[in-house]
């Protein structure tokens, strides 16, 4: 059956450096991944999509990196903030465009 | 920036007893998503509609659950009855086919079945 891991534990950093989150499927065969951020008691906020003929995908602070080999995407984001602090949600869509949602990681960036 | 509205933000009932949440996409987005999330679970999805039409269902439970969305616009999800397990975050989603496939949700109705 399709799996989508994310790691269950918490990522706690410190302020400044790189927070990387894991992102593994099994499976499956996505045409695209999504990164969400969401807030305690709040709705996903969409971050960024990267498609299965891309391998980085990069916004301000923000990188993807998806290999569609290994079956993983990594999520960094550079120079954290005490305000990342959040869980981020991975969703993989096949060619019909419906997302399927791992449970997410939660970040906890001490300032 | 406009947002998905949703109502109400919390609803406590009791088992067997009836509940229905609204929800308002963004103007234009003719693509709207209902979504289950357990604590400490990603979204599942529960239906999907395109303009009026119900185009996934799979994960409905059809026995109990029931979604419309009559003029394209705004919908409604209902249960009856509600049961224990059906205690979640409910969310809604939008998105247009301009904007990929990037889902914008409102701030979900937190239930609690009693």
């Amino acid at each position: 059956s399709q799996k989508i891991e994310q790691n269950s534990e918490a990522l706690n950093i410190q302020e400044g450096k790189t927070a990387t989150l894991t992102c593994n499927y099994t499976n499956y065969s996505p045409a695209y991944l999504q990164w969400y951020r969401q807030d305690p008691g709040r709705g996903p906020v969409f971050l960024l999509l990267i498609r299965e003929n891309e391998k980085e995908k990069r916004k301000e602070r923000l990188k993807v990196t998806f290999d569609t080999t290994l079956k993983q995407s990594l999520f960094h984001i550079t120079a954290s903030q005490p305000a990342d602090s959040a869980t981020y949600l991975c969703a993989l869509a096949d060619s019909s465009y419906k997302l399927i949602f791992g449970s997410g990681t939660r970040l906890l960036v001490r300032p | 920036e406009a947002e998905v509205a949703q109502s109400p933000r919390y609803k406590i009932t009791e088992k067997s007893q009836a509940v229905a949440f609204w929800c308002d996409p963004i103007s234009g987005h003719a693509t709207l998503y209902w979504y289950r999330q357990i604590l400490g679970q990603g979204p599942e999805l529960l239906v999907q509609f395109q303009d009026e039409s119900v185009v996934d269902d799979s994960q409905l439970p059809k026995d109990r659950f029931s979604a419309e969305r009559l003029k394209g616009v705004d919908s409604t999800l209902k249960i009856q009855p509600a049961e224990l397990g059906d205690s979640a975050m409910y969310l809604c989603a939008s998105s247009s086919l301009d904007r990929g496939n990037e889902q914008f949700f409102g701030p979900g109705t937190r239930l609690t079945v009693l």
